[in-house]
């Protein structure tokens, strides 16, 4: 079992609100990722960090950002969210000591904007 | 381009029969390969990794393959259970960076029946 947790699992907010999505894992890994996946759709990075204070966009374009201030924590913020943000977001975590270079993920933040 | 291509892109089986799902790439250079299982509004979870050189590797029911020649792999599921019924998603990994980019498939969604 994975010790990467996601809150909120489900949020429903109006156009123009700022929202968080948080994420901490308790498991001490240097990396940390935040992908974009809709219905039947593939993930897409959105951002990702091999260790504090460093933080990267990923493939996809986002106005979202992120902080990694913790190593456990890496939150991702909208400053203000949009209809087209609504989607499903999940944050995954490794650690480069992981010889089996297991990816972890954790049980995604559904986000619907109205 | 870089992509992996999983097919069919749904299922529906009988409780207690097999099946093979399949996932073509054309990543470039390849690291890993690893099949993933996502219950609907679930985080994915890691069923197997294989690297060039594994040719195959098992998990309870779930046996991956790997042709790195050919660059396809399938993932067979022997006396399919109910809880079996998810998205199965194929992740390719390039050595560009030090974990290795990932590249998602769009998933197979399989449904098993009673």
């Amino acid at each position: 079992e994975a010790d990467i947790y996601q809150t909120p699992r489900y949020l429903v907010i109006g156009t123009g609100k700022k929202i968080t999505l948080e994420c901490s894992q308790t498991m001490g890994h240097d990396k940390m990722y935040w992908y974009q996946q809709d219905p039947g759709m593939e993930l897409h990075l959105i951002h990702y960090s091999y260790g504090v204070n460093s933080t990267e966009k990923g493939d996809l374009s986002s106005e979202s950002t992120v902080s990694r201030i913790r190593t456990e924590h890496f939150p991702l913020t909208l400053e203000s969210a949009r209809p087209s943000h609504t989607s499903q977001y999940l944050c995954a975590s490794t650690s480069k000591f992981d010889s089996g270079n297991t990816i972890y993920f954790g049980e995604g933040s559904w986000l619907t904007v109205v | 381009k870089n992509q992996v291509e999983q097919s069919p892109q749904s299922l529906i089986i009988l409780e207690g029969k097999n099946c093979t799902l399949q996932c073509n790439y054309t990543v470039s250079p390849f690291s890993n390969l690893r099949w993933y299982k996502q219950d609907t509004g679930r985080g994915p979870v890691s069923l197997t990794i294989m690297t060039f050189s594994e040719n195959t590797k098992s998990n309870g029911r779930y046996t991956a393959t790997l042709d790195a020649d050919t660059k396809q792999s399938s993932l067979h599921i022997t006396a399919s259970q109910l809880s079996d019924s998810a998205s199965y998603i194929c992740v390719v990994s390039d050595r560009g960076s030090t974990l290795g980019r990932l590249y998602f498939g769009r998933g197979t969604q399989l449904t098993v029946w009673p």
